[in-house]
C-alpha cells in the first residue's frame, strides 16, 4: 500500500534551521507531485507547494514564496520542507500528500494519500 | 478568508442525512469537477473522501457522496454514524493555485 512516512516532532528556537522530510513508498515516487500542507492550531489546512521530484519542479503558493523551500531527493524517495529562520507563527502541523493531477479539458488536483503530519513548535 | 467558504459547524442526530456546503466563484467551483474533499479526525491526518466533484475513492462508504450545483460543492453524509463526527475540507484547484476552504466540523448528536 502506499505509504508516507513523515520525520518526528520537531522543538525549535526562533531564528533555527529545520528541514523536515517525507518518504514515499510502494509506488513510483517519481512520478507523481508530492504536496506540503500547514495546519495552524485549531485552524484549517493551506496548501504550500508542491514539488515533481522526476525533475524537482516546484511550485510554491504565494504566501508561502520565498519562506520555505520544498525539495525532493529522488534516489531515497523523499522530498522535504526547510526553512532558513523560523519564527514562532511558523508552529504549525505540517503534512505532505501525494498529488493526482487529472487533465481531461481541465487539469483537476487532488490528493489522495497523506503523511501522518510533522508537528513543528516554535519559541523564543 | 478562503476562496472557498464552508460552515464552520453542522450537526445531525445518527441515521440522519446532513449536507456540507462549500461555495466559491465560477472559476474554482462552478466551471468544472474541481472539488475534492477530506475527512480529519481529531488528531489525525486529512483522508481523502471526494475527488473530482463526486467519486469516491475505494474503501469509502457509499454514504458519502458529493455533488455540484452552480458555484456550490456539496458534500452530503447519509446515514449519519458516530464515527463520521469529524472536520471536513473542500479543495479546488484553479490558475495553477490550490485552495482550501475553511473546513466544516461536524457534530453527531
Amino acid at each position: 500500500e502506499v505509504q508516507l512516512v513523515q520525520s518526528g516532532a520537531e522543538v525549535k528556537k526562533t531564528g533555527e534551521s529545520l528541514k523536515i522530510s517525507c518518504r514515499g513508498s510502494e509506488y513510483s515516487f517519481t512520478r507523481y507531485w508530492i504536496a506540503w500542507v500547514r495546519q495552524m492550531p485549531g485552524k484549517g489546512l493551506e496548501w504550500m507547494g508542491i514539488i515533481y521530484p522526476g525533475d524537482s519542479e516546484t511550485r510554491y503558493s504565494p504566501s508561502f514564496q520565498g519562506q520555505v523551500t520544498i525539495s525532493a531527493d529522488k534516489s531515497i524517495n523523499t522530498a522535504y520542507l526547510q526553512w532558513s529562520s523560523l519564527k514562532a507563527s511558523d508552529t504549525a502541523m505540517f503534512y505532505c500528500a501525494r498529488v493526482r493531477l487529472v487533465v481531461t479539458g481541465a487539469e483537476i488536483l487532488y490528493f489522495d494519500y497523506w503523511g501522518q503530519g510533522t508537528l513543528v513548535t516554535v519559541s523564543s | 478568508q478562503s476562496a472557498l467558504t464552508q460552515p464552520a459547524s453542522v450537526s445531525g442526530s445518527p441515521g440522519q442525512s446532513i449536507t456540507i456546503s462549500c461555495t466559491g466563484t465560477n472559476s474554482i467551483v462552478g466551471s468544472y469537477n474541481l472539488v475534492s474533499w477530506y475527512q480529519q479526525h481529531p488528531g489525525k491526518a486529512p483522508k481523502l473522501m471526494i475527488y473530482e466533484g463526486s467519486k469516491r475513492p475505494s474503501g469509502v462508504s457509499n454514504r458519502f457522496s458529493g455533488s455540484k450545483s452552480g458555484n456550490t460543492a456539496s458534500l452530503t453524509i447519509s446515514g449519519l454514524q458516530a464515527e463520521d463526527e469529524a472536520d471536513y475540507h473542500c479543495c479546488s484547484y484553479a490558475g495553477s493555485s490550490v485552495v482550501f476552504g475553511g473546513g466544516t466540523k461536524l457534530t453527531v448528536l
